[in-house]
């Protein structure tokens, strides 16, 4: 079965520092699915990856997959307090686009 | 209404007992997802319906979990004779179909917190 590990498991920073939260999939990927979620609150769709050597941004955080598709990067800029919380990358399984495979979470602190 | 809707919030029930957690989706999203999480993981996945068909339940854990969505708007995911294990945060996500087929790009709630005694 298709599994996703996530690297570092927690990160503390400092603001204004840069990061990078990878995942790794046991098998190719049909796509690949970002999620931040904050204490108490559900997850919130970050971006979504489908093609090989794909590269998205949105405000100062950029999310590549790799040609392979086996494995995601999650780079913020400038890292602010705002951007604490659990990322948790996940991946479909099979041609169900939301049934996902979730890696385990990164937990990531700014402190200011 | 504006987002997707879980009660309740948190519920604390004792062994044996039977709980209902209801969710209410995004106005006009077709597919509707539960998920369990487990403190310190991703959620994993249970099962999913797009209007009431329920497509796929190959992730309920076992025969005392049970999910349905008879109008293809609230759904509820019943959990028979709770056991210690299945403490957990059960969330629910709703979606649009997109060219007519489902996508990740899922709108969760906050979840229901279930603690069993």
């Amino acid at each position: 079965s298709q599994e996703l590990e996530q690297s570092p498991q927690s990160l503390i920073v400092q603001e204004g520092k840069n990061l990078t939260i990878n995942c790794t999939s046991s098998k190719t990927l049909y796509g690949l699915y970002w999620y931040k979620q904050k204490y108490g609150e559900g997850l919130i769709f970050l971006m979504m990856l489908q093609k090989g050597g794909e590269e998205k941004s949105h405000e100062k955080i950029t999310a590549k997959l790799d040609e392979k598709k086996q494995q995601s990067s999650l780079h913020i800029t400038a890292s602010q307090p705002s951007h604490a919380g659990i990322y948790l990358c996940g991946g479909p399984t099979g041609n169900q686009g939301g049934k996902l495979i979730f890696g385990q979470g990164t937990e990531l602190s700014v402190k200011p | 209404g504006a987002g997707v809707s879980q009660s309740p919030r948190y519920k604390v029930t004792k062994r044996g007992q039977d709980v209902a957690l209801r969710c209410d989706p995004i106005s006009g999203h077709v597919s509707l997802y539960w998920y369990r999480q487990a403190l310190g993981q991703g959620p994993e996945f249970l099962t999913y319906f797009n209007y009431e068909a329920q497509q796929d339940k190959s992730g309920l854990p076992n025969d005392r979990f049970s999910a349905e969505r008879p109008e293809g708007s609230i759904s509820t995911l019943t959990i028979q004779r709770t056991e210690q294990r299945d403490s957990a945060m059960y969330r629910c996500a709703s979606s649009l179909l997109s060219g007519g087929r489902n996508t990740g790009e899922l709108f969760f709630g906050e979840g229901s917190r279930l603690t069993v005694l």
